[in-house]
């Protein structure tokens, strides 16, 4: 059972290019998040998604856009990556449930040089 | 808004020893709260959660959280640490009104066991 994967694990990337993150999971979550994790300030949510089709955005969105085209993918863009970009990203998913707890993938190590 | 303080960056233990990280939570009515902890180069793992009744939750590895409402407080503890417990930390909370089941992460504390 693959739970949440993440691809690619390690990527470097120089200031202007672009990318996009791939989060599959086969748990048949309705529910997706996009979080970066940077020393000291945690884990910030950059966008979700609550079904197939759907985006919004969550407390760090700018530079980055999203999109669900099937239920278990959800794939985070950068247009064009900046120094400020480098960190650690996470995809979870979950059921919906509010008291369901959120499955995390291995993590996304992104260097904007 | 929902919000979480760690006010620890990282709490020492010897082995053996009790540990305690502590959780501070803000949110518009009664909480749903979590903890998570991440061992390097790893994602997020679930330990236990809060969601109603009694107040002390025990979750994985022999971890346990006491929710404590007056002080909106949700402290994980352990009778007996091990080296093994080494790691990053993490508190979340959920408010029961919010959307999507969007969580609140507090910044982490990183638990250091020493022998």
């Amino acid at each position: 059972n693959a739970g949440v994967t993440q691809t690619p694990k390690f990527r470097v990337l120089k200031t202007g290019q672009s990318m996009t993150l791939l989060c599959a999971q086969d748990m048949n979550h309705e529910y997706m998040y996009w979080y970066r994790q940077d020393p000291g300030m945690g884990l910030r949510l950059i966008h979700y998604s609550v079904g197939e089709g759907t985006t919004a955005k969550g407390e760090v969105p700018d530079g980055y856009n999203v999109s669900r085209l099937k239920k278990q993918n959800f794939l985070l863009g950068l247009e064009s990556a900046a120094p400020s970009q480098t960190s650690v990203y996470f995809c979870a998913s979950t059921s919906g449930s509010y008291t369901g707890e959120l499955f995390f993938g291995e993590g996304s190590r992104l260097t904007v040089l | 808004a929902q919000s979480v303080a760690q006010p620890e960056d990282q709490v020492n233990v010897a082995e053996g020893n009790p540990l305690t990280v502590k959780c501070t939570y803000s949110v518009s009515g009664n909480p749903y709260l979590f903890w998570y902890v991440q061992y390097p180069n790893r994602g997020l793992q679930f330990l236990l959660k809060y969601i109603t009744g009694d107040n002390l939750v025990k979750g994985s590895y022999g971890f346990e959280a006491e929710f404590n409402k007056s002080q909106t407080s949700f402290h994980l503890k352990k009778p007996s640490a091990l080296v093994s417990d080494s790691a990053l930390y993490f508190c979340a909370v959920r408010d029961r009104t919010g959307t999507a089941s969007k969580l609140t992460f507090g910044t982490g504390t990183r638990l250091q066991v020493t022998l």
